[in-house]
């Protein structure tokens, strides 16, 4: 069964710290993507970054960078030089491609992260 | 290009009343997902449409709950009779080809009193 697990429930640092966001995930495809989404105090959810289960490349992004590990089912990110704005609840996401149209996005149970200044 | 939109933003309504919820996805997406954010259970999916057919529904939680997708740009999510426990923040999204990026409305939160 599909499944993703963000540990940390809460993160607390304070300005410039860096921070690592972690997310395992568990699925018996062999092609699936993972996601990472940002919720900040006003609700929405913001799209940060696509992965497919092929592409193994570390990505970065500004201040935010990413390490996918398929050999330990890990999708990490890590937000280098914190600023107050990156305060916000983030998930991390699977999809499988179980058939044609593929999945909905399997969500996990997200960390919060408060940052200070 | 706007995103997904959704209708209304914020919904208060008594326990017993129908709650009917809008969604109009990303122009040209031919996926649509409803999605329910709760403290308790975090964000679980209520129901997927592929090219305007519904391909899983699993999550739907009872019968009081429906969703219809009558054309490629409208989607609706019914609560009939709505009741507190189904108060939570509702998302609609939207993604174009399999495997692409979900994008996200900014949700309808609703309270049943």
């Amino acid at each position: 069964a599909q499944k993703v697990t963000q540990a940390q429930t809460e993160i607390s640092v304070v300005e410039k710290e860096d921070v690592t966001l972690d997310c395992v995930y568990e699925t018996r495809d062999t092609t699936y993507y993972l996601f990472w989404y940002k919720q900040p105090p006003s609700g929405e959810l913001v799209f940060l970054i696509r992965r497919n289960s092929f592409d193994e490349q570390n990505e970065i992004s500004g201040r935010y960078s990413w390490n996918f590990q398929k050999s330990t089912s890990s999708f990490n990110f890590t937000i280098t030089a914190s600023q107050v704005v990156d305060s916000a609840v983030y998930f991390c996401a699977l999809s499988e491609v179980a058939n044609q149209a593929g999945t909905a996005l399997i969500f996990g149970k997200g960390t919060t992260l408060s940052v200070s200044s | 290009d706007a995103g997904v939109i959704q209708s209304p933003r914020h919904e208060v309504t008594e326990m017993g009343q129908e709650v009917t919820l809008r969604c109009k996805p990303i122009s040209g997406h031919n996926s649509l997902f409803w999605y329910r954010q709760t403290m308790m259970r975090g964000l679980e999916l209520l129901i997927y449409f592929n090219n305007n057919v519904p391909i899983d529904d699993s999550g739907m939680p009872e019968d009081r709950f429906s969703a219809k997708m009558p054309n490629a740009s409208f989607s609706t999510l019914k609560i009939q009779p709505s009741e507190p426990r189904d108060s939570a923040v509702y998302f609609c999204a939207s993604r174009g080809e399999l495997g692409e990026t979900q994008y996200f409305g900014p949700g309808t939160r609703l309270l049943v009193l």
